[in-house]
């Protein structure tokens, strides 16, 4: 089963900042928190992850709370490209456990 | 990152065959992974492949059913055996990069009639 629960869908409009919240409040301290989109028909793309500290790249920021049971994936401008299903997923570094759970619908409306 | 390519894309197999997909990755990696994505559905894991040992099922998938080969660190098989409308799915493999970033194929979309 997923260790991450997140909300089923959400909108966003475009140009507007996007925050895809997940908790992962059993998370270990040994486990990282990875977020993917799986845009339709596609596999999934890996967008960041991180372990307790903030972290940005170009896609996105992931933004982890102290105490590490939650986590906040930010696209700074949505654009219609962006509408895909994020996942949240927490793993242990070099393990195969690796578990997708239902995901969150972003759709990017203009 | 990481280049994979998954064979075939698609394919429509009659039910009862078997049906192989290959993997390959541009550069060497000791994990690879398997899942399997039914219609309307999250990923779900089936085996983990790593080279130099058995590959590792997970509960409700059988070697027996989803074969799997490793023979080195950038290529693995799938094998789905006597195929029914139920494994009418997208079969994707992924690979762990240095970084522990992993990545995925664009799948395989796999229609059994």
């Amino acid at each position: 089963d997923a260790k991450t629960t997140q909300p089923p869908s959400m909108d966003c409009a475009e140009g507007r900042a996007a925050n895809l919240p997940c908790n992962h409040s059993t998370i270990s301290g040994n486990e990282y928190v990875y977020w993917y989109r799986q845009i339709h028909s596609q596999g999934p793309q890996y967008i960041i992850h991180g372990l307790k500290n903030n972290e940005t790249n170009e896609m996105a920021s992931l933004i982890i709370t102290e105490d590490r049971k939650s986590s906040t994936l930010i696209l700074p401008h949505a654009t219609l490209r962006d509408t895909a299903v994020y996942y949240c997923i927490v793993r242990v570094v070099n393990s195969d456990d690796m578990r997708f759970g239902a995901g969150t619908r972003l759709t990017v409306k203009p | 990152s990481a280049v994979i390519s998954q064979k075939p894309s698609r394919d429509i197999c009659q039910r009862g065959t078997s049906l192989t997909i290959q993997c390959q990755v541009d550069s060497q990696v000791t994990m690879m992974f398997w899942y399997r994505q039914q219609p309307g559905q999250s990923l779900t894991l089936i085996a983990t492949a790593n080279q130099g040992s058995e590959a590792t099922y997970e509960s409700g998938f059988v070697i027996d059913k989803f074969p799997i080969s490793r023979p080195n660190l950038t290529f693995s098989t799938l094998t789905v055996s006597n195929m029914s409308p139920e494994d009418s799915s997208i079969y994707l493999c992924s690979v762990v990069m240095p970084g522990n970033t992993i990545y995925f194929g664009e799948g395989s979309w796999l229609t059994v009639v």
